[in-house]
């Protein structure tokens, strides 16, 4: 187990309705970083925070947002679901935004969207 | 620049067999290259990582092979086990900048499957 915990494990969300998902970082990682990884691919990066500010985005538009609170613990928010957005949602935590570091993940929250 | 290609999609071997998945990428930007384990409904769990300065390293019955100039690398699964039967994706990420992070890039995974 990496010590990184995410929450809700399952969620079932209406097109057009919101989400946050919640991670708790491992203990000593100041950096989060989200993930989604639709069935059968590799995760995508959806956005870095490292001391509550964002630092990094992939492709995903802006209705994916995000927070990271003072002890380190972060949430994913994902306005207007779409039925694309269905897929498991992971955090990852690190120690150093710069350097490439290990990352480890969560668990996920999978989320479906009907 | 960004992509990190993975093959095979898929490798059956059996017990003790020695399954290699190779993956390759093209932004010489890239300098830290991890593997990870993941099983059905759980989370990507790191097995090993390498820095482009050395070409090989072993952690328990996982080997990365790592090739500069061609901008290469492999995992090998020692004495390959039931239990390691999960899908397993290379990544690769490169130093961020102020605004950019040190995100990883995935490869698309390959589903290993080790008959007993």
């Amino acid at each position: 187990e990496t010590g990184v915990t995410q929450s809700p494990t399952h969620l079932i969300k209406t097109r057009g309705q919101q989400v946050t998902l919640r991670c708790s970082s491992q203990s000593g990682h100041n950096t989060v970083s989200w993930y989604q990884q639709a069935l059968g691919q590799g995760p995508q990066f959806i956005f870095q925070y490292y001391r509550e500010e964002e630092n990094g985005r992939g492709n995903f538009p802006p209705r994916f947002s995000g927070l990271q609170f003072p002890n380190y613990s972060s949430e994913l928010n994902v306005n207007a679901l779409e039925l694309d957005d269905s897929a498991l949602y992971l955090c990852a935590s690190s120690r150093d935004r710069g350097l490439p570091s290990a990352q480890y993940f969560g668990p996920g929250t999978r989320l479906t969207v009907t | 620049q960004q992509q990190v290609k993975q093959s095979p999609q898929s490798l059956i071997v059996q017990k003790g067999g020695i399954p290699i998945i190779n993956c390759a990428y093209e932004n010489t930007a890239f300098d830290y290259f991890p593997w990870y384990q993941q099983f059905p409904g759980k989370g990507p769990a790191l097995l090993i990582a390498i820095r482009p300065d050395v070409s090989e390293k072993k952690e328990g019955r996982f080997t990365i092979s790592f090739n500069k100039s061609a901008k290469q690398f492999s995992l090998h699964i020692m004495d390959s086990q039931p239990g390691d039967s999960a899908t397993y994706f290379c990544a690769a990420s490169r130093p961020g900048a102020e605004t950019s992070g040190s995100r990883l890039t995935f490869g698309e995974g390959t589903q290993l499957t080790v008959n007993p």
